[in-house]
């Protein structure tokens, strides 16, 4: 009953460190999603994956990297993390064409200072 | 490209009060989502509308497809507390060229009780 899980849920990085955003969905989804959510700015994409091994650029994709490890899992990669990526961080799967909606994981709030 | 505009940006009610919201666009879509993101968490699905003058409840609330396939109202019924969080419209043309979920900036809902 997980659903779409994301670690970690909170993280603190200097600027120009790296990291790796986590996530994983158990629900047999082929497309995955990462998105960022800032004040105002409701929720842009950043890159998807509509089916394993693919990955294409969203909205915002400057400043990160992709990587659909398998069906089950597709992470997110600030190679050199600026404060303007201080923001929340969303998984989300759906089904092949995101008929039914996507469903989406709690969040990672990251914070570059 | 395509965009969702979603309005009011914020609400402040009284607890009992009704509530209504839209989202409007220049593009013609043949699905529109309801989400709700409450504090801290991912945004969660609350309806699913797919034919051009669907309306459609969930408890307290109501959606409706627009005629025109380009706009999309969530009304909510006696307001209460947890009803507070921020309600995102999305639309998708399902069954066309690759395309993702769009999404509206959202609108903030807070309850005075």
């Amino acid at each position: 009953n997980a659903g779409v899980t994301q670690t970690p849920k909170f993280q603190v990085l200097k600027t120009g460190q790296s990291m790796t955003l986590q996530c994983a969905q158990d629900m047999n989804h082929n497309s995955m999603y990462w998105y960022r959510q800032d004040p105002g700015m409701g929720l842009r994409l950043i890159y998807y994956s509509a089916s394993e091994g693919t990955t294409d650029k969203g909205e915002v994709p400057n400043g990160y990297n992709v990587s659909r490890l398998n069906k089950r899992e597709f992470s997110l990669r600030l190679e050199s993390a600026a404060p303007s990526q201080t923001s929340v961080y969303f998984c989300a799967s759906s089904g092949t064409g995101g008929l039914y909606g996507y469903t989406f994981g709690s969040g990672t709030r990251l914070t570059v200072v | 490209g395509q965009q969702l505009n979603q309005s009011p940006q914020s609400m402040f009610i009284q607890e009992g009060e009704d509530v209504s919201m839209n989202c409007t666009s220049s593009s013609i879509f043949n699905t529109w989502l309801w989400y709700k993101q409450d504090p801290g968490e991912g945004p969660v699905l609350l309806i699913a509308l797919y034919k051009a003058g669907e309306l459609t409840s969930n408890g307290r609330l109501t959606a409706q497809f627009g005629i025109t396939r380009k706009d999309s109202f969530l009304n909510i019924s006696a307001s209460i507390p947890s009803d507070v969080g921020i309600y995102f419209c999305a639309a998708l043309n399902y069954g066309g060229s690759q395309g993702n979920l769009i999404f509206g900036k959202g609108t903030k809902l807070s309850v005075k009780p």
